[in-house]
């Protein structure tokens, strides 16, 4: 069975510094991976997807994730967090290929500080 | 390109009760799904429909319907509702073919109090 832990349930960064949210899953074979943001009253919104194509992933926004396999971990960062970060974040891996059934870690409520 | 969109955004109901919930599907996507999100929580997958047919189901009892139509928008239905019941239902669409790296394009959800 696949599964993701997001380590953090709440982090809190002052504006203008690194953003470093972190997400280890669990797969018995090659996983797709997501991060989606979910703002107060809106729908979830993908932020960047691993193809394996590349283990470092570039997403919208300035945030990057990258795969390290031998961790299992797929950490969520961003250079300088902005106040319109703000937001819940979900690490996701997919259920197996082909299919679109998503696991949801239980989330990161990310505030800015000013 | 029109979005994923879900009516109502907000319901109240009573236990015992039966609820539909409704979703039109991004244009072009012909598969979609539905989650539950519960206060606190990630979105919990419910099921799947493809073409008119449930294609996948997460651990949800029977008394959690859906309907495909064919211009491949959906209805949830959740009957003998529970106080648990309680939650965002989120509704996603998704086009086949991206192979194993489908992104879902997600509506803004269905607000659902039980009461």
């Amino acid at each position: 069975a696949q599964s993701v832990t997001q380590l953090d349930s709440h982090v809190s960064v002052s504006e203008g510094t690194p953003v470093l949210l972190r997400c280890n899953y669990s797969s018995s074979y090659s996983p797709s991976l997501f991060w989606y943001v979910q703002h107060p009253n809106k729908g979830l919104q993908l932020l960047l997807k691993y193809t394996s194509a590349a283990t470092l992933v570039k997403g919208i926004n300035g945030f990057e994730a990258e795969f390290k396999k031998s961790e299992t971990s797929f950490h969520l960062t961003k250079p300088s967090a902005h106040m319109s970060d703000a937001a819940e974040y979900f690490c996701v891996v997919s259920d197996r290929a082909g299919t679109y059934k998503y696991i949801f870690g239980t989330g990161t409520r990310l505030k800015v500080l000013a | 390109e029109t979005g994923v969109t879900q009516s109502p955004t907000h319901l109240i109901k009573t236990r015992g009760q039966q609820v539909t919930l409704r979703c039109s599907s991004q244009s072009g996507h012909n598969t979609v799904s539905w989650y539950q999100q519960a206060l606190g929580q990630g979105p919990q997958f419910i099921f799947q429909y493809y073409r008119e047919e449930e294609n996948g189901r997460g651990n949800f009892p029977p008394r959690f319907s859906g309907l495909q139509f064919p211009n491949y928008s959906s209805e949830l239905n959740v009957n003998a509702l529970e106080l648990d019941d309680s939650a965002l239902y989120l509704c996603a669409s998704s086009y086949p073919g991206q192979g194993a790296h489908g992104e879902l394009f997600f509506g803004e959800g269905s607000r659902l109090t039980v009461l």
